[in-house]
């Protein structure tokens, strides 16, 4: 069982936005603003989306967006496009510089 | 352009060992902190461990605590895992990452390990 909590799938029309939230505790999530999204698609590596609960990495579309509210940090993305349909991961720094990882969402566009 | 390899992987019998490599090239390696993270096939992502851009600081995930040593050639451009005592449970793809101290930025494309009797 993960330590950070997603919802296993969530699905979206071309266009439209989706949220994906990743819930832990005062100790990961809630504690550092150290939390990162990552997109992997099926038989790829991940790929870094986010990082610091909203910065995006250079080359990343503005379609995608971090945010976080206490212990809950949530990624966006808007204008759906067929390519976004992938597995979705949080991460956050749990401190002593180790990581945890949210179990995965996977976004099906519609 | 970042590129990280992996090799080492393979089939290996509960209680072997094996040696990961991950071959970096495209940044300055020695700047940099790296990590491993394994992912179980079909299913979620697990960092396992990560160490400093010397090799005098690292960490490891409680499952793998004191059978799995990372360390860094930074003369090589290359990072290492050292398993032992492997289990079952430690089947999986490993991935080599790049990042800091808070961030993994760019992933290599994993090895497999695979552990059976």
């Amino acid at each position: 069982q993960s330590a950070l909590t997603q919802p296993r799938s969530v699905s979206g029309s071309p266009g439209q936005s989706v949220t994906i939230s990743c819930t832990g505790t005062s100790s990961d999530v809630g504690g550092y603003n150290y939390v990162s999204w990552y997109q992997q698609h099926p038989g790829k590596a991940p790929k870094l989306m986010i990082y610091d609960v909203s910065k995006r990495p250079s080359g990343v579309p503005d379609r995608f967006s971090g945010s976080k509210s206490g212990n809950t940090a949530s990624l966006t993305i808007s204008g759906l496009q067929a390519e976004d349909e992938a597995d979705y991961y949080c991460c956050s720094f749990v401190g002593s510089y180790t990581f945890d990882f949210g179990g995965g969402t996977k976004l099906t566009v519609l | 352009e970042v590129q990280l390899v992996e090799s080492g992987g393979g089939l290996v019998q509960p209680g072997g060992s094996l040696r990961l490599s991950c071959a970096a090239s495209g940044f300055s390696f020695s700047n940099y902190w790296m990590h491993w993270v394994r992912q179980v096939p079909g299913k979620g992502l697990v960092w396992v461990s990560r160490i400093n851009t010397d090799g005098s600081s690292t960490s490891y995930a409680d499952s793998v605590k004191g059978r799995f040593t990372i360390s860094r050639d930074n003369a090589k451009n290359t990072l290492y895992l050292q398993m032992n005592s492997l289990r079952v449970e430690d089947t999986a793809v490993y991935y080599c990452t790049k990042g800091g101290a808070t961030v993994l930025d760019n992933w290599g494309q994993g090895t497999l390990v695979t552990v059976s009797s």
